[in-house]
C-alpha cells in the first residue's frame, strides 16, 4: 500500500542550531501539505505545495522555515535557527489533485521534534 | 478564534457499547467533514467523511452525523473495541481559497475491555 514517507522519525536538536525535514508523497499526489502539531492540539497548515508551487504559507514563520518542492515531488522544510518553541511533531500529507470532495489526505508517520 | 471545536478532551467506553465523538464548527462555508484516527507516535489516518449535502455517512462499525443547522457533526462507533483507542480529529473544509483543512484538538477515546 502506498504511503507517505518521511525522515527522520525523531530529531533532536538544540536552540540556535538548523534542522531540516523530508517529505516522498505517495506517487501522483500534487497537493503536499507540511502541519505543525503541538501537543493536546491538533495539526495546523504551515504551507501547500500543488506540484512544485507554494499555493498557501500565509502560516509558515517565514523569518525562520522554509519549505521546498524544487521538482514537485518531494519536500523539505527548514527551520533555522530553531527556537524552544519550534518543539512539536511536524507532519507531511498529500493527496491527489483536484476537487477536495472525496479525495482526503493522506498523512505520513511525522517528525518529532524536540529543541533544548 | 477556533473554527473547529471538540470539546470533549477525553472519553471512556467500556468495550461492545457505543462510543460517541462530538464535533461542532463555526464557520458556514465548511461543507465537507472528515473525521482522522491518530495511535501515539503515528500521523493522522483517514476514517470516514460526509459532504453537506448528506446527513448520514456510514462505514462498517463507524457512522458520521451532520446537523448543519446545528453546526455539529458526531462520529458514532458501534461496537466499540479497544484496537479503537487513539485520539480522533474532527477535520472541515470549504471550497473556498485552497481547500485547506481545519482540524479540531482532538478527542482521546479509550475502549477498555
Amino acid at each position: 500500500e502506498a504511503e507517505v514517507a518521511q525522515s527522520p522519525r525523531y530529531k533532536i536538536t538544540e536552540k540556535s542550531q538548523a534542522v531540516a525535514f523530508w517529505c516522498d508523497p505517495i506517487s501522483g499526489h500534487a497537493t503536499l501539505y507540511w502541519y505543525r502539531q503541538i501537543l493536546g492540539q491538533g495539526p495546523e497548515l504551515l504551507v501547500q505545495f500543488q506540484d512544485e508551487s507554494v499555493v498557501d504559507d500565509s502560516q509558515l514563520p517565514k523569518d525562520r522555515f522554509s519549505a521546498e518542492r524544487l521538482k514537485g515531488v518531494d519536500s523539505t522544510l527548514k527551520i533555522q535557527p530553531a527556537e524552544l518553541g519550534d518543539s512539536a511533531m511536524y507532519l507531511c500529507a498529500s493527496r491527489l489533485a483536484g476537487s477536495y470532495l472525496g479525495n482526503e489526505q493522506f498523512f505520513g508517520p511525522g517528525t518529532r521534534l524536540t529543541v533544548l | 478564534d477556533q473554527q473547529v471545536k471538540q470539546n470533549s478532551p477525553s472519553l471512556s467506553v467500556q468495550e461492545g457499547r457505543i462510543s460517541i465523538l462530538n464535533c461542532d464548527y463555526t464557520n458556514s462555508m465548511f461543507d465537507y467533514f472528515l473525521w482522522y484516527k491518530k495511535y501515539p507516535a503515528e500521523g493522522p489516518t483517514f476514517l470516514i467523511s460526509i459532504s453537506s449535502i448528506k446527513d448520514k455517512n456510514e462505514d462498517g462499525r463507524f457512522t458520521v452525523f451532520l446537523n448543519k443547522s446545528a453546526k455539529h457533526l458526531s462520529l458514532h462507533i458501534v461496537p466499540s473495541q479497544p484496537g479503537d483507542s487513539a485520539v480522533y480529529f474532527c477535520a472541515a473544509s470549504s471550497n473556498s481559497g485552497y481547500s485547506t483543512l481545519t482540524f479540531g484538538k482532538g478527542t482521546m477515546l479509550l475502549v477498555s475491555p
